[in-house]
């Protein structure tokens, strides 16, 4: 079974410039999740999404950043304008949640490494 | 607030040694799940293990070896007879019913020697 894609896996751009990360999660799971991994602040939950309605973006870091899921089996994240300072590897996760006591695993992609000179 | 220390930030073993990492969780919420998750050298994040809070009874998988204790709020960790290729950074994290989301700790980079 394919299990959570990301693309691309290494992105480099210039300050100012538009980012847009892609995510296809794993076929049948409803929630979906966007990290940043940096070295200073670890694991960051950036957003999720339930049956594609964004939950809690509260880790956004600012209004340059964007996240939608038009379906269930796509999601983007898009950093407009990119600054050095979002040099980062960016994780999207999948799971499945069928109920509210239930917290499931989450499955994650490969991670896109971003550098933003 | 929800909350996952790993003190240990760097451990360094021989290969064959046993090797226990720790994790200390914070939470108010009576139903709750920890994870273990491995993030090898070459970057993506492995799903390990999931134990909810109503089950503490301790898991082996292989070399592998989880130890949750309720009532010092640990969840350790416990690699037996290590190998290089366990080298690998180890991410504890809790997850509570009510709320999607997961804390992970700031992890532990195991380096395990030939």
């Amino acid at each position: 079974d394919a299990g959570v894609i990301q693309s691309p896996r290494h992105e480099v751009t210039e300050m100012g410039q538009e980012v847009t990360l892609r995510c296809k999660p794993i076929s049948g799971h409803n929630s979906l999740f966007w990290y940043r991994q940096t070295m200073m602040r670890g694991l960051e939950l950036l957003i999720y999404f339930n049956n594609n309605v964004p939950i809690d973006d509260s880790g956004m870091p600012e209004d340059r950043f964007s996240a939608k899921m038009p379906n269930a089996s796509f999601s983007t994240l898009k950093i407009q304008p990119s600054e050095p300072r979002d040099s980062a590897v960016y994780f999207c996760a999948s799971s499945s949640r069928s109920g509210w006591r239930d917290t499931d695993t989450q499955y994650f992609g490969p991670g896109t490494r971003l550098t933003v000179l | 607030a929800q909350k996952v220390t790993q003190a240990q930030t760097e451990i360094s073993v021989v290969e064959k040694e046993d090797v226990t990492l720790d994790c200390v969780y914070e939470t108010r919420d009576t139903t709750y799940y920890l994870f273990w998750y491995k993030q090898p050298p070459s970057g993506e994040l492995v799903f390990l293990i999931r134990r909810n809070s109503f089950d503490e009874q301790n898991e082996i998988s292989g070399r592998y070896s989880w130890n949750f204790q309720k009532s010092t709020s640990s969840f350790n960790f416990t690699i037996t007879a290590s190998q290089v290729v366990d080298s690998a950074v180890y991410f504890c994290a809790l997850s509570i019913s009510l709320g999607f989301k997961t804390i992970f700790g700031a992890g532990t980079r195991l380096f395990v020697k030939a």
